[in-house]
């Protein structure tokens, strides 16, 4: 069963616009992490978010989470065409067993 | 350092066969892990090895089985296809499975039952 659900399902925007997905997520957990993975191809991590932080950033990349809200957003600043991919969330159950949500289709037009 | 090679890359297969899938986890990697992604169900957790050990399992019919090696490389197998099984199966890899750990994923197998 999905323990992620990302919104908005697609997003489509122009080259140096910033890209908000969401999560939520229905159980307790200590981490989540989000992944990205363009069209037929493998997942690549992007970023992991404990549950005792509230804000993390790499790079042009920005994660929030609200563990009372059980939600987080990621953020991606002054996007290029190569972001271009699925986005998902994950939530980390130990022993690499992921739960990850149905994902954000993101389009980055130039 | 090489990343996590899966083979092969696509596979046909009809109904009522077997499929045996492989994948080198990157060097040093002790925890594999085996997800099946489908257009319907999206991504879900099929098992995890960790020194030839299962320590997880996924909800998924016994049809479904895996199996690690000494050198850390695993297979899984789906016996008796169903039309239902085709997917892109991905295995991911990290050092030890620990909770926190990103996962390196491979490119997949895109297996079509026929």
């Amino acid at each position: 069963s999905q323990q992620g659900e990302e919104d908005p399902q697609a997003l489509s925007i122009q080259e140096g616009e910033n890209a908000t997905m969401n999560c939520s997520y229905k159980t307790s957990i200590n981490n989540l992490q989000w992944y990205r993975q363009n069209s037929g191809r493998g997942l690549v991590h992007l970023i992991l978010i404990r549950s005792n932080e509230r804000e993390k950033h790499s790079g042009r990349l920005r994660v929030t989470l609200d563990t009372s809200k059980k939600s987080s957003s990621l953020l991606i600043t002054a996007s290029r065409a190569a972001d271009t991919a699925s986005y998902f969330c994950a939530t980390d159950m130990g022993y690499s067993t992921l739960t990850f949500g149905k994902g954000t289709m993101l389009l980055v037009s130039p | 350092k090489a990343g996590v090679t899966q083979t092969p890359r696509y596979l046909i297969k009809t109904r009522g066969q077997q499929v045996t899938l492989s994948c080198s986890p990157i060097s040093g990697h002790r925890s594999v892990s085996w997800y099946q992604q489908t257009p319907g169900q999206g991504l879900q957790f099929l098992f995890e090895y960790f020194s030839e050990t299962q320590r997880n399992k996924g909800n998924f019919p016994g049809r479904f089985s895996g199996r690690q090696f000494s050198n850390s490389r695993s297979e899984m197998n789906v016996s008796t296809l169903e039309l239902g099984d085709s997917a892109l199966y991905l295995c991911a890899s990290s050092l030890e499975g620990a909770q926190g750990s990103p996962l390196h994923f491979g490119n997949g197998t895109r297996l079509t039952v026929t």
